[in-house]
């Protein structure tokens, strides 16, 4: 089974910090995906990752970046953490760009900026 | 823009009762269309797979329909379990943008001894 590993299950910041999200998948995918999820707004794509080194913007990438230095894991960076950041972050991973592949999901990180 | 429609209100069933969960969508001709299956603090955990050229598809107590006319996908729990009780959400794929999908808000299920 795909197992996809979120480091933190809660993190608490403050306004202002630099906020990192770790991800990490033990398939060996290509693609990796970090979302942001609120109530009744579902899940919203920030950026994902068809490769190493290789990003691309979401629907709701602004004050988001990422890395992806390694294959197995995907970052999300909070550059400088604002309150409206508070929220359920999900990364998930495919194994490659082909169709009707199902999203693997870690357990998600509830994050809260004060 | 594209949207996806699912029961904003939970959804209360008697166990061993048909539960149906509705999913619509605007402004989209998606290729595929996903269910999963969300527990409380847990991640979405992939449950069916409908392709736009399938109308039925089944897995155990499962059925999930998909009506590219009506822009509409329906879900079907027979014989529903208190088990079965989560957040449910379905999830649009289209075949020129590879494996990226756009999720529903989900719909909470609730079953009922």
């Amino acid at each position: 089974d795909v197992k996809v590993t979120q480091s933190s299950r809660y993190l608490v910041k403050r306004t202002g910090e630099k906020v990192f999200l770790e991800c990490v998948q033990d398939m060996d995918h290509e693609n990796m995906f970090w979302y942001r999820q609120d109530p009744g707004l579902g899940l919203r794509l920030i950026y994902f990752s068809y490769d190493v080194k290789m990003k691309e913007k979401g629907d709701i990438p602004e004050g988001y970046s990422v890395s992806r230095e390694k294959k197995e894991r995907f970052s999300l960076i909070l550059e400088s953490a604002s309150t409206n950041q508070t929220s359920m972050y999900l990364c998930a991973s495919t194994p490659d760009r082909g169709l009707y592949q199902p999203q693997h999901f870690g357990d998600g990180t509830r994050l809260s900026i004060l | 823009s594209q949207k996806i429609e699912q029961n904003s209100e939970a959804l209360n069933i008697q166990e061993g009762k048909t539960a149906t969960l509705t999913c619509n969508y605007t402004n989209y001709s998606p290729a595929y269309l996903q269910w999963y299956r969300q527990d409380p603090g847990r991640g979405p955990v992939f449950l069916l797979l409908i392709r736009e050229n399938e109308k039925e598809k089944r897995k155990e107590r499962l059925k999930v329909t998909f009506d590219t006319t009506l822009k509409q996908s329906l879900f079907h729990i027979t014989a529903s379990q208190p088990a079965d009780s989560a957040t449910y959400l379905c999830a649009l794929g289209s075949d020129s943008s590879a494996s990226k999908i756009i999720f529903g808000s989900g719909t909470r299920l609730s079953i009922r001894p």
